[in-house]
């Protein structure tokens, strides 16, 4: 079974730039959730979808930050205009389980690095 | 909100056993994690307890007690690869969505 796959692993970008990041759950979880863990912090949660709907969004920083999850299978977090407070490893997780008693399956990150 | 602490770094000789220590406040209690994170790469999940007790996995065993928001992760028999980051995770009541510590980075020396 192939795990969480995210993409790219590493981006650098300038301040002002758009990125985009991509996750591939786990064929078959309907739960998908983001998390950031900025350096020297903890992960904390962004926003969970259900299927193709955001279920909890209440992590999500401020609006220049947007996920999708059309079709219910990947899902893409866009950072626009990215800030230099951005940086940090954005992890994506899913679930076949709502409550998530088996854990959470997490893809390795995307490192992401504005200047 | 909820609040987890951890301690940020211990290390331990190989073939030892270790504890690691978790403390949470949380409005409400459902359920506590924990993870294992290599650098670089993605948390695995180690463990889940819900009610007060020991729950054992081969060289890991975790620990949970409620009335004292509290769990340890125990490791016996450390071998080099088990040099990690550990994170422990709580979920309160009104929450699905658990909280995560900062983490214990584990160093394992020969």
């Amino acid at each position: 079974e192939a795990g969480v796959t995210q993409f790219p692993s590493h981006s650098v970008i300038e301040k002002g730039q758009t990125v985009t990041l991509r996750c591939d759950p786990i064929s078959g979880h309907d739960n998908l959730y983001w998390y950031r863990r900025v350096m020297g912090k903890e992960i904390k949660f962004l926003l969970h979808f259900v299927k193709e709907s955001k279920q909890d969004e209440s992590g999500m920083p401020n609006n220049r930050f947007l996920a999708e999850r059309t079709g219910g299978t990947y899902s893409t977090l866009k950072v626009q205009p990215a800030e230099l407070e951005d940086s940090g490893v954005y992890f994506c997780a899913s679930s076949q389980v709502y409550e998530g008693i088996y854990g959470y399956t997490f893809g390795s990150g995307t490192r992401l690095t504005v200047v | 909100g909820q609040n987890i602490d951890q301690p940020t770094e211990m290390t331990a000789t190989e073939g030892a056993i270790v504890q690691i220590n978790c403390t949470y406040q949380t409005s409400g209690f459902n359920g506590l994690f924990w993870y294992q994170q290599h650098a670089g790469e993605a948390p695995t999940f180690l463990s889940y307890n819900v009610l007060d007790g020991l729950e054992e996995k081969g060289r890991f065993s975790s620990f949970l007690s409620r009335s004292k928001g509290y769990s340890y992760l125990l490791l016996k028999e450390l071998q080099m690869k088990d040099s990690a980051s550990y994170l422990c995770s709580a979920r309160s009541g009104g929450s699905y969505i658990p909280t995560f510590g900062r983490g214990t980075s584990l160093i394992v020396h020969p």
